[in-house]
């Protein structure tokens, strides 16, 4: 079974168009993220919720936008893309908990390109 | 804000054990992480060290010293499939308030060679 999953694996559009990215969790952890990853390899968070509420949002521009329908779904919109937003988007899961172990699960990622 | 620096490529020879450095700057410091990544693919966790020391797990060991701002990642008995990048990843709690963010350094790349 698929611990976190995302879809479209691949998503290939042209420069101002919308679109959205899906990433559910049955891990029945409570906090989600967003990361996005470079051409250079860097990975930098995007957004955090937990059970469902925004906690973390990084300078990030409007034109995304995470939703939270329940604590296992954490889905992104995007609109108007412009060609700096082509990377790879990925997705993750973990229980926070404070002082204890904690280890972050991915999911495999959403190839993003914008023509 | 915080600062990540690990070195941006390693290589190494199969069988061969490498130490691959991370140091950070950071306040509100509450956990380090070490993930594999390769190409293609999404990060898996390694390892984590909250307190000063040694986790060591099979041919995996992390090192973690919060008063130097460093840890390093040790691999033993070096395979071939060990060649991906290596993210270094510091959990903190902002100064402001609120949640903890998690900071990615920018990896390094281990190449394992026969």
């Amino acid at each position: 079974d698929t611990a976190v999953s995302q879809t479209p694996k691949y998503l290939v559009t042209q420069m101002g168009n919308d679109k959205s990215i899906k990433c559910e969790q049955n891990l029945g952890h409570d906090t989600m993220y967003w990361y996005k990853q470079d051409s250079k390899k860097f990975l930098k968070i995007m957004f955090s919720y937990n059970n469902k509420e925004l906690i973390i949002n990084e300078t990030v521009p409007n034109r995304f936008s995470p939703k939270s329908p329940d604590k296992a779904h954490l889905n992104l919109h995007i609109n108007s893309l412009e060609l700096g937003d082509s990377a790879v988007y990925f997705c993750a899961s973990s229980q926070v908990e404070r002082g204890r172990q904690e280890t972050q699960y991915f999911g495999p990622g959403t190839r993003l390109l914008v023509l | 804000g915080q600062n990540i620096d690990q070195p941006t490529e390693m290589t190494a020879t199969e069988g061969a054990i490498v130490q691959i450095n991370c140091t950070y700057q950071t306040s509100g410091f509450n956990g380090l992480f070490w993930y594999q990544q390769h190409a293609g693919e999404a990060p898996t966790f390694l390892s984590y060290n909250v307190l000063d020391g040694l986790e060591e797990k099979g041919r995996f060991s992390s090192f973690l010293s919060r008063s130097k701002g460093y840890s390093y990642l040790l691999l033993k008995e070096l395979q071939m499939k060990d060649s991906a990048s290596y993210l270094c990843a510091v959990r903190a709690y902002p100064s402001s308030g609120g949640s903890y963010i998690p900071t990615f350094g920018r990896g390094t790349s281990l190449i394992v060679h026969p």
